[in-house]
C-alpha cells in the first residue's frame, strides 16, 4: 500500500547537537513532499517543501531537508538543535503531483523530539 | 496565518449527541480539509472540498459528512458522536502554491 513512514516514533537529542528525521514514502512517482512541526497543543506549522529542482531545501528554524529519489526519502536536518525545537514533526506527501489528486496529503505517524539541556 | 478559525475550540459531547464543527478562512482558498489527528496515526483525512457544494470523502470517512455552502466555511458533522471520534480535529486550506495551512485545531472529547 501506499504510504509515509516515519521510523522514529520519539527522538532524544542534546541541545547543540545535531538532528537528522528519517520520512519515505513509497509512492511511484515523485510526490510533493512536506515537513510541518507542531508544539504541544498548538497547530501544524510547514518546515519546508519540495516540488521539484535543487534537492536540498531550506526551511524555517534553521532546518533543511533532502529529497533522494533513489532511496524515496525526505530526511529532514538541523545542524544545532535549541532546546525551542522539542515538538512533534510530521513528513506529509501529497502523492499525485500535478494529477487529480485535490491537494490531499497523506501523513507519517510523526516524530517526538526531545531536547536535553 | 492563512487566516482560518474552527469553533468550537473544545467540545465535550456524550455518545449519540449529532456534533458539528466549523471552519472559517478568510481568504477566499477552493480548497478545503478536514483530518483528525490521534496518536500514532499522524493526521488522517476525512473529507475535503474542492469548491461550493462540491465535496469528496476521504480516509476516514466513515460516521462524518460535510458541508459547504459557502466558499469560506467547511463544516463537519458527526451524526451520532461515537467514543472512537474522540480525537483532534484539524481544518486546513490550499494555498495557489499547493501548500496546505492548518487551522489552530479542535479538540473533541465524547463521553
Amino acid at each position: 500500500a501506499q504510504s509515509v513512514t516515519q521510523p522514529d516514533i520519539h527522538i532524544t537529542v542534546s541541545e547543540g547537537a545535531s538532528l537528522e528525521l528519517r520520512c519515505n514514502y513509497s509512492y511511484g512517482a515523485t510526490p510533493y513532499l512536506f515537513w510541518y512541526v507542531q508544539s504541544p497543543g498548538q497547530g501544524l506549522q510547514l518546515l519546508l517543501k519540495y516540488f521539484s529542482g535543487d534537492t536540498l531545501v531550506q526551511g524555517i528554524k534553521g532546518f533543511e531537508a533532502e529529497f533522494k529519489r533513489s532511496q524515496s526519502s525526505f530526511n529532514l536536518r538541523k545542524p544545532s538543535v535549541h532546546w525551542s525545537d522539542a515538538a512533534e514533526y510530521f513528513c506529509a506527501v501529497v502523492p499525485n503531483a500535478g494529477g487529480t489528486s485535490y491537494g490531499k496529503l497523506t501523513f507519517g505517524q510523526g516524530t517526538i523530539l526531545t531536547v536535553h539541556p | 496565518d492563512a487566516g482560518i478559525t474552527q469553533s468550537p475550540r473544545h467540545k465535550v459531547t456524550e455518545t449519540g449527541t449529532p456534533v458539528t464543527l466549523r471552519c472559517h478562512q478568510t481568504e477566499n482558498h477552493r480548497y478545503m480539509y478536514w483530518y483528525r489527528q490521534d496518536p500514532g496515526h499522524g493526521l488522517r483525512l476525512i473529507h475535503y472540498s474542492y469548491g461550493v457544494k462540491d465535496t469528496d470523502k476521504g480516509e476516514v470517512s466513515d460516521g462524518y459528512s460535510v458541508s459547504r455552502s459557502k466558499t469560506e466555511d467547511f463544516l463537519l458533522t458527526l451524526e451520532s458522536a461515537t467514543s472512537s471520534q474522540t480525537s483532534v480535529y484539524f481544518c486546513a486550506i490550499k494555498g495557489v502554491t499547493d501548500t496546505q495551512y492548518f487551522g489552530p485545531g479542535t479538540r473533541l472529547t465524547v463521553l
